[in-house]
């Protein structure tokens, strides 16, 4: 069985940083992309950032390039967004995304991250 | 980068038929996947490749694409698939993803 379980979120204040990890099991994790996506409060889905399976391919959309870095650890079926320079719009929850083949779509429960003062 | 663009709401009545739009250019050479979302839980795809449904999905649930809009359709609506639904863009070519700002079904 797939699972994802990401952890790290909490409470921020602005310029601060925070490190998200997903944790990967039931499946060949060194094979898969995974991403993160986030959801601000009320509004919709946007993706934040992508890492192929054997880390040499990364990219990130324009409103987190240059503060956030997506990282994984296959031995430890693992991966991770290091979140610096946070933003109050940096507020969100922050998924862990595996999509394979076909239907092979999982996501884990999310981490909720608040930047505020 | 590609935007997708959808309805904010879509309200149907219980057995009637849905129908979620979602336009962009990129959809003209990118598959579309379709998620549903219930208020807080994570999305689940319903459709992938445009068309195509994932095991588990019921049948009334079914894509289509024509050009640069792709559509999700919901036959014989039932009150537990109201939900915010939200169109994907992927390619193989550009692992990159963009979301369609999602739109809320009310049943």
């Amino acid at each position: 069985e797939v699972q994802l379980v990401e952890s790290g979120g909490g409470l921020v204040q602005p310029g601060g940083s925070l490190r998200l990890s997903c944790a990967a099991s039931g499946f060949a994790f060194s094979n898969y992309w995974m991403r993160w996506v986030r959801q601000a409060p009320g509004k919709g889905l946007v993706w934040v950032s992508h890492i192929n399976g054997d880390g040499s391919n990364t990219d990130y959309a324009d409103s987190v390039k240059g503060r956030f870095t997506i990282s994984r650890d296959n031995a430890k079926e693992t991966v991770h967004l290091q979140m610096n320079s946070l933003r109050d719009e940096d507020t969100a929850v922050y998924y862990c995304v595996l999509r394979g083949l076909g239907d092979f779509d999982f996501w884990g429960q999310g981490t909720l991250v608040t930047v505020s003062s | 980068s590609p935007e997708l663009t959808q309805p904010p709401s879509v309200s149907v009545s219980p057995g009637q038929t849905a129908r979620i739009s979602c336009s962009g250019e990129a959809l003209a050479e990118r598959y579309a996947y379709w998620y549903q979302q219930r208020p807080g839980q994570a999305p689940v795809l319903v459709i992938f490749k445009d068309n195509e449904r994932p095991s588990g999905i019921p049948e009334r649930f079914s894509g289509s694409s024509s050009g640069t809009i792709v559509t999700l359709t919901i036959s014989g609506v039932q009150a537990e698939d109201e939900a915010d639904y939200y169109c994907q863009s992927a390619d193989r070519n550009d692992p990159s993803w963009v979301f369609g700002g999602g739109t809320k079904l009310t049943v």
